[in-house]
């Protein structure tokens, strides 16, 4: 079946350096979806970005992410972590069929000063 | 702009019990979701509908019933609590397939004493 692969637990790095959350995923669509959802404690989980077609970058609120299908990923990165961005970060996978929303387990990404 | 809003908040139950969580939208969107958040195992699907009166299984549904009256509104029930059981459940809706945005409301965090 459909499945997300993210980059487990926890992740842990200084104000300023670069951001990846890695993204993999497995479907029998065609036609897939990626998104990147954020999770900050006591809210909502709320959509940070969204693929587009193969190859091409997406960018939101300073993250960026590619769809890359050759390789079927949707890596998240920043090139510079803010004190801010500490949340749970989940990857999710649909297609253009299914009403099936697939989210991986998650990373907390944890920024110090 | 639309919520989603769960009741309740927190959810303290015994044992065995039937417990009963519910979710409306005002978004007006046809496909809601339940899923079940525990640290390390990511967001997993319980129960979708993609229309009043619709319900379909997830990947977790086993110990979970749903209901699915009206269009604004989506019920779970833990059919029997299980015990040590401590979990979020957050309740989602979107308007359609492919990639479109998934809301989400805040959560009911269930504790099983």
């Amino acid at each position: 079946g459909d499945s997300v692969t993210q980059t487990e637990g926890l992740v842990t790095l200084t104000e300023g350096l670069p951001v990846m959350l890695n993204c993999t995923y497995q479907t029998i669509y065609s036609n897939a979806f990626l998104f990147w959802y954020v999770h900050y404690l006591n809210e909502s989980p709320w959509l940070l970005l969204r693929s587009s077609t193969d190859n091409k970058r997406t960018e939101h609120q300073g993250f960026h992410a590619t769809l890359h299908k050759s390789s079927s990923s949707f890596h998240l990165q920043k090139s510079s972590a803010q004190l801010s961005d500490s949340a749970l970060y989940y990857c999710a996978l649909s297609d253009t069929n299914a009403y099936k929303v697939i989210f991986g387990k998650g990373t907390h990404l944890h920024v110090l000063p | 702009g639309g919520i989603i809003t769960q009741t309740p908040k927190f959810l303290i139950g015994q044992e065995g019990q039937k417990l009963t969580l519910k979710c409306q939208q005002n978004f007006n969107h046809d496909t809601m979701y339940w899923y079940r958040q525990d640290s390390g195992k990511g967001l997993r699907l319980i129960y979708y509908s993609i229309t009043e009166n619709d319900l379909q299984k997830g990947d977790l549904s086993e110990g979970y019933d749903a209901s699915r009256e009206k269009k604004s509104s989506f019920s779970l029930t833990v059919t029997s609590a299980q015990k040590n059981e401590m979990a979020v459940f957050l309740c989602a809706s979107t308007s359609g397939t492919g990639n479109t945005e998934v809301f989400f409301g805040k959560g009911t965090r269930l504790t099983v004493v």
